[in-house]
């Protein structure tokens, strides 16, 4: 299994609703990430969490509160999104922070609409 | 300055040329690098990733130029299919760094 799983794929939500993002991997990663894409620019990086402890946040509003329940999962809990947060939303996995030589495993991400 | 500059193009070739793709890199400590390649409203999958002594995989080519803090794509023969947007990526060790992506768009 080489996957990294998201769900929902799509997502349509108000400004004034609660919803998660999930994320799973079951590579054996310690690694895992959350980053967010905008049309026609690269992904940006919100947080790291490394041995299921947060290890980055990028100064990400808190309106956006990962989670990560165990060293598979990884969630990503939004409250009070605006329009403007609408984009796709990626979870990655490494091996670990600090083993880098195989770069990234991507989910397929969730495109979120704010309404 | 940036970490990783990237081209962002276009790129727009026609089916059969070759085509090079650069990507500059500011820390000189950085140590793992790798091109991804994204199609249209899907996530960046690995396409290679780039070692000190240059890697090839069928029509692709990547180098790695430490003295000059560079890593190179090189695709030859090019498809319809290798329209995409490639973006490198780069490891301090501690975090990746992301190029901004160049588009490619192969034309028939």
């Amino acid at each position: 299994d080489t996957e990294v799983t998201q769900t929902p794929k799509h997502l349509v939500m108000g400004m004034t609703n609660k919803k998660s993002l999930k994320c799973e991997q079951h590579m054996g990663h310690r690694a895992m990430y959350w980053y967010k894409q905008k049309a026609k620019k690269p992904p940006e990086l919100m947080f790291v969490y490394s041995y299921e402890k947060l290890s980055i946040n990028e100064s990400v509003p808190s309106r956006f509160s990962p989670e990560c329940p165990n060293s598979s999962l990884l969630n990503l809990h939004l409250h009070a999104l605006q329009p403007e947060d609408s984009a796709l939303y990626l979870c990655a996995s490494s091996q670990d922070i600090g083993t880098t030589n195989y770069g990234y495993t991507f989910g397929s991400g969730t495109r979120l609409t704010v309404v | 300055r940036k970490e990783v500059e990237q081209d962002p193009g276009p790129f727009n070739v026609p089916e059969g040329a070759t085509v090079a793709f650069n990507c500059t890199y500011s820390n000189s400590a950085s140590q793992s690098f790798f091109w991804y390649r994204q199609d249209c409203r899907k996530e960046p999958k690995l396409l290679m990733s780039v070692y000190s002594s240059g890697n090839e995989d069928g029509r692709f080519t990547a180098q790695l130029n430490r003295a000059s803090q560079y890593i190179s794509l090189l695709i030859r023969d090019s498809k319809l299919s290798d329209s995409a947007t490639y973006l490198c990526v780069i490891s301090t060790g501690n975090q990746f760094y992301f190029g901004t992506g160049t588009s490619l768009t192969v034309i028939p």
